[in-house]
């Protein structure tokens, strides 16, 4: 399968665990992002790299929230003192961008968290 | 980004096509309509983009209107399979990347 793949499926952990994920993104593409979506929602943007730049990061992404991506390939999102809150499924995608190109973004099928 | 507008639901007939409309009244020049789905429990899956010309792909054809205004997603012959909420975006290509999804359009497709 050369679709985007992430690890755990699922995650159920006690509040002020610490939890992290990870993203294997379609081999090559260059940018690689990360959304998080609840129940009823649309997926929202938390942040996206470029190679192993952190390019942007969306207001939602506190303090207890940090990604990398430290060899431009697989990415990492952790997540300190988990609050109930956080509850949700977090989504990665990836594309390959240069100049001024369109390409899509192709999603993982994501990471249900469930905070207990 | 242009925002969106989806209806909320529709209902179609197996075999029948389904026609999701969507209306991005602000889009500007630079800015592409892309469709996405999201099948229960699986990530949103892309299907089909443009800019201002219609396209048509193995999935679905986008039709835009001439002032790029609104935009219909058409899928020919729906299935079972195609049962999903269909997402419409907006996004231009240049340096925002992320992806700004509403709710979109609960489609179910009956027997």
């Amino acid at each position: 399968d050369t679709g985007v793949s992430q690890d755990p499926r699922h995650k159920i952990t006690k509040r002020g665990q610490n939890v992290t994920f990870r993203c294997d993104p379609i081999s090559e593409h260059n940018r690689l992002y990360w959304y998080r979506q609840t129940l009823g929602q649309g997926p929202e943007f938390l942040t996206y790299f470029q190679n192993e730049a952190q390019l942007e990061k969306s207001r939602l992404l506190s303090d207890r929230f940090s990604a990398e991506r430290p060899k431009g390939s697989f990415s990492t999102l952790e997540i300190q003192r988990t609050e109930q809150g956080d509850s949700a499924m977090y989504l990665c995608a990836s594309s390959l961008v240069s100049g001024q190109s369109n390409q899509p973004q192709h999603f993982g099928d994501g990471t249900r968290l469930s905070i207990l | 980004d242009a925002k969106t507008t989806q209806p909320t639901s529709m209902d179609c007939a197996e075999g029948r096509a389904a026609n999701l409309p969507c209306n991005h009244s602000t889009i500007s020049g630079n800015e592409y309509v892309y469709w996405y789905r999201q099948i229960h429990s699986q990530g949103p899956q892309y299907i089909i983009h443009g800019l201002k010309n219609n396209e048509t792909n193995e999935m679905a054809s986008l039709i835009i209107t001439e002032d790029r205004k609104s935009s219909t997603l058409i899928l020919p012959h729906a299935t079972l399979r195609d049962t999903a909420v269909y997402y419409c975006i907006v996004k231009s290509t240049g340096t925002a990347s992320k992806l700004t999804f509403g709710t979109g359009t609960r489609l179910q497709v009956t027997l």
